[in-house]
């Protein structure tokens, strides 16, 4: 089945310092990739879709100059929290879809970030 | 707008107990619908993926079944063990795209 890695899996950064998460998808390319959040006890909710070769699309209500995509290959997504605050402090959670499985997602171990 | 439900929230069993989890959607217009499992602090693992032409899928003990016109999907865990304790999210990505709605998922805790 197609493979898709996230790393970190967990950090933990003091306030105001930036984090970058990445994606990868292993054994298939990627266009599009998606980038999810969770808080404690809730479900994942889509922040935004990360796009090869452009422009990240946001989720209404996710600041775009907080949270930096950018897809510089078809096998990797990076997602930058800027000026973290403990407010940032969630799971963050990537998923692809290869293009020969329909509309099938597949998503990585996920990335537990805390900001003190 | 898509959206996505879970019934129950949560749910407690004795062990061996045959279990049914709901999930109803909004819109129809689906790719199809997807059962994930998530431990505690962990990722999501894929238990089950239905296409949205599809009625069933099944897999050991799970059985997922799709009524696309009614909106609905039930998750149906047979003799449920300990190890079956986790939340269990549907997703769905609406027709045209492949980003996924989630439920707000059904926290199970199976009693030994």
């Amino acid at each position: 089945g197609a493979v898709v890695s996230q790393h970190p899996s967990w950090v933990i950064c003091k306030s105001g310092t930036s984090v970058k998460i990445e994606c990868r998808s292993l054994d298939f390319q990627a266009t599009t990739m998606f980038w999810y959040r969770q808080f404690p006890k809730q479900s994942l909710m889509l922040m935004a879709t990360s796009n090869e070769g452009s422009k990240a699309t946001y989720e209404q209500g996710v600041e775009k100059d907080k949270f930096l995509i950018n897809h510089a290959s078809l096998t990797l997504s990076t997602l930058t929290v800027t000026s973290a605050h403990p407010e940032d402090s969630s799971f963050y959670i990537c998923s692809a879809t290869p293009a020969h499985r329909g509309a099938e997602a597949f998503f990585g171990q996920g990335t537990r970030l805390t900001v003190v | 707008k898509q959206e996505v439900t879970q019934i129950p929230a949560a749910l407690s069993v004795p062990e061996g107990e045959n279990l049914v989890l709901n999930c109803s959607f909004t819109d129809s217009a689906i790719y199809n619908l997807q059962w994930f499992r998530q431990d505690p602090g962990k990722g999501l693992t894929s238990l089950l993926l239905i296409q949205s032409s599809q009625r069933e899928q099944t897999s050991g003990r799970l059985n997922a079944s799709l009524d696309k016109s009614s909106g609905r999907s039930t998750l149906y865990i047979a003799a449920s063990q300990p190890g079956d304790s986790a939340t269990y999210l549907c997703a769905v990505p609406p027709s045209g795209t492949y980003k996924y709605i989630f439920g707000t998922g059904t926290r199970l805790k199976v009693l030994a």
